[in-house]
């Protein structure tokens, strides 16, 4: 059965102050790995996409890593605008499924 | 492009009442979901269709059905409404060409069940 664990399940930071939330994942066949953003009362938002391990992607402040059995969400010099709650997913390729399997969640705060 | 949009954006029912929520996409994706979100469980799939004319059953599908009413339209209905059917809905598409397997959430129906 396919597993993401998020940590910390919250976060609070400085603006400015740089920090990692962290996904660790097990999955049969790991087609995807999906780094989303949500604001209270709103949708996710999605972010990234990584695929194999050693890919990395960025966009502004937030930069995404993946390892075999883990995934990085680097925030640099965040700003109080980055407070929202980061989901990370995964997608196996067990069944030919189409199906993410979901993280907690880790809730960002960045203070001013 | 609106992308994904839900109707309506908050409904309370009494137990035993039966709702459709609604869901419609603009961006020709040929798969679509529905999930529901609960305070330290995060999101978990109740049904999902791979195309229109399929659906099948995802993590939590008890006291739910849907509909797959054409390619743009997936509805999820609840046949009679229980306390612990009160959540957060959201419904996602996702495409076939090119970021095949991104999907992408609708703003969420907010149901409370008395």
């Amino acid at each position: 059965e396919d597993q993401v664990t998020q940590s910390p399940e919250a976060l609070r930071l400085q603006e400015g102050e740089s920090s990692s939330l962290n996904c660790s994942y097990t999955v049969s066949g790991l087609r995807g790995l999906f780094w989303y953003r949500q604001d209270p009362g709103k949708g996710p938002e999605f972010l990234f996409t990584l695929y194999s391990a050693g890919e990395e992607k960025e966009k502004e402040r937030l930069k995404a890593t993946l390892t075999k059995k883990e995934s990085f969400l680097h925030i640099t010099a965040p700003k109080p605008e980055d407070s929202a709650t980061y989901l990370c997913a995964v997608q196996g390729s067990q069944g030919g499924s189409e199906k993410l399997v979901f993280g907690k969640g880790t809730k960002l705060t960045v203070n001013p | 492009n609106a992308g994904v949009t839900q109707t309506p954006k908050f409904q309370v029912l009494k137990t035993g009442q039966s709702m459709t929520l609604q869901c419609a996409q603009d961006m020709n994706h040929n798969s679509m979901y529905w999930y529901r979100q609960d305070p330290g469980m995060g999101l978990r799939l109740i049904y999902y269709s791979a195309s229109e004319g399929t659906t099948d059953k995802g993590e939590v599908p008890n006291g739910y059905n849907v509909s797959r009413l054409n390619k743009r339209e997936f509805s999820l209905r609840l046949e009679s409404a229980a306390p612990s059917q009160t959540s957060v809905y959201f419904c996602a598409s996702s495409g076939t060409s090119g970021r095949w397997y991104e999907q992408f959430f609708g703003p969420g129906t907010r149901l409370t069940v008395l």
